[in-house]
């Protein structure tokens, strides 16, 4: 199984500041015929189901503020969010869906400092 | 509108069954697989598997096999988690949620999850 950890596991940022996760796969999720990082970011609202933020590490979903943004390849990804809003307290959750059984990492809790 | 609905929050005893539903509306149900979550109490997410809506055929995560079923009934566009034999370490939140798994070479890559149900919270308590 391909273990995903992330790091840190909380985070306090200011309002306005910029907010940095990041996520280690134990096994690269690039598949090279297509060159896709098979890699998401969820974001996890208290009370509410996880919502994609980003897919194939860096993708934007629709509707998502252009605040967020992924980079990373292979084993190590980042989201960032450039600069956090009230709105952004969250957990967030890593997931690579390159191979079954489909992983999720542990988790990192963002707050407001 | 594009949507997954699950069922209402369940109370069970030990030893008793369940089953969980997840409405799709909006879309084609047969262009997406289900997956099932599960997120116990201040935990994380843990894949439990996925069905084909086009087959029928789902796949069991190791740790979900025996006590756990997936069904569907396409004439109502709803998959269906069933769990029986229910223990307190049940006890979670379990989440319906779509992809578009390819298979190539015989091995299945799986998808994005872009849409989740609401989920369902499953109480086992005596």
């Amino acid at each position: 199984d391909i273990v995903m950890t992330q790091s840190p596991d909380s985070l306090a940022v200011s309002l306005g500041e910029r907010a940095t996760i990041n996520c280690k796969s134990s096994q690269s999720v690039l598949y090279s015929s297509n060159n896709k990082n098979y890699f998401s970011w969820y974001q996890q609202k208290a009370g509410q189901p996880p919502k994609l933020l980003l897919y194939w590490a860096s993708i934007r979903e629709s509707g998502v503020p252009d605040r967020f943004s992924g980079s990373g390849s292979g084993t190590d990804f980042t989201l960032t969010i450039s600069s956090l809003q009230a709105e952004d307290v969250a957990v967030y959750y890593c997931q690579q869906y390159f191979s079954t059984p489909v992983t999720f990492g542990q988790g990192t809790r963002l707050e407001i400092k | 509108q594009v949507q997954l609905v699950q069922s209402g929050s369940e109370l069970k005893k030990p030893g008793a069954s369940v089953k969980v539903s997840c409405k799709a509306s909006g879309y084609t149900f047969t262009t997406y697989a289900i997956n099932w979550v599960r997120q116990a109490p201040g935990q994380g997410l843990e894949w439990m598997g996925w069905i084909s809506t086009n087959t029928g055929n789902p796949t069991y995560a190791q740790g979900f096999t025996g006590r756990f079923v997936f069904s569907l009934d396409t004439s109502v566009s709803t998959a269906y988690l069933q769990i029986s034999s229910l223990k307190a370490e049940d006890t979670a939140v379990y989440y319906c949620a779509r992809d578009t798994p390819i298979t190539i070479f015989g091995v299945v890559i799986h998808d994005t999850f872009d849409m989740w149900g609401q989920g369902t919270m499953v109480t086992v308590s005596s």
